[in-house]
């Protein structure tokens, strides 16, 4: 079974509008930490924002903040007046412990394209 | 420098070779994974250490070899390379906590001829 499901492969938006990346996952951990990264046309992987299981507030970074609603299992990233830098692929991640070893695990990732 | 570094860049092999991606990172962090990065699959965990001499497997742990002798170090081999393990490969360390994020090199390119 999946861990991380992101269900859309490709996006695309017009500059300055919002856009919503959808992820969801699944585990029977109480305890466990929800990441997304950017991964621009260069390869290298950018850490954009964290979201703990136990955090009540929906964490933010800048334009960054994500949707955490946890009995529905999802975390999706919302990405505020986009702007063409944004272009890039965008991997939501859980880290959850596995009979005591953490594991962080990826989803395929939704390719996000802004448009002028 | 401080980071982490994976060695080679950019690999071309033939298969049936025995082939070794390496990964040197300097913060001491506890954890370390590989993933190999495939059109369509994401990022998919190969294998992940949680401290020197414990290592675990993965979702796609077949045909590779790791070890960890030493906390800075994560080589990952491909006993027997084969075509379909032709991929982009991550290596990446943390420090412990579901709550801390994941440092990641550059990358390896690696292509089974």
């Amino acid at each position: 079974a999946q861990k991380i499901t992101q269900t859309q492969p490709g996006m695309f938006v017009q500059e300055k509008e919002a856009v919503t990346l959808d992820c969801t996952y699944d585990t029977s951990d109480q305890s466990y930490g929800l990441f997304w990264y950017k991964q621009p046309s260069s390869g290298e992987m950018i850490f954009l924002i964290y979201q703990g299981s136990y955090d009540e507030q929906n964490a933010t970074e800048g334009r960054y903040s994500l949707n955490f609603q946890k009995a529905r299992k999802s975390a999706n990233l919302v990405i505020s007046a986009s702007q063409l830098g944004d272009s890039a692929m965008y991997f939501c991640a859980m880290r959850e412990n596995v009979f005591g070893n953490e594991k962080l695990t990826f989803g395929t990732g939704t390719r996000l394209t802004i448009i002028p | 420098d401080a980071g982490i570094t994976q060695s080679p860049r950019y690999k071309i092999t033939e298969t049936g070779r025995q082939v070794t991606l390496m990964c040197h990172q300097t913060w001491s962090h506890s954890y370390m994974f590989w993933y190999r990065q495939d059109l369509g699959h994401g990022l998919r965990l190969i294998y992940y250490s949680a401290a020197a001499d414990i290592t675990d497997k993965g979702e796609v742990p077949d045909g590779y070899v790791v070890s960890r002798s030493k906390t800075e170090n994560f080589p990952l081999t491909l006993e027997s390379a084969t075509r379909s393990q032709t991929s982009v490969y991550f290596c990446a360390s943390s420090e412990w906590g579901t709550n801390t994020e994941a440092f990641f090199g550059q990358g390896t390119r690696l292509t089974v001829v």
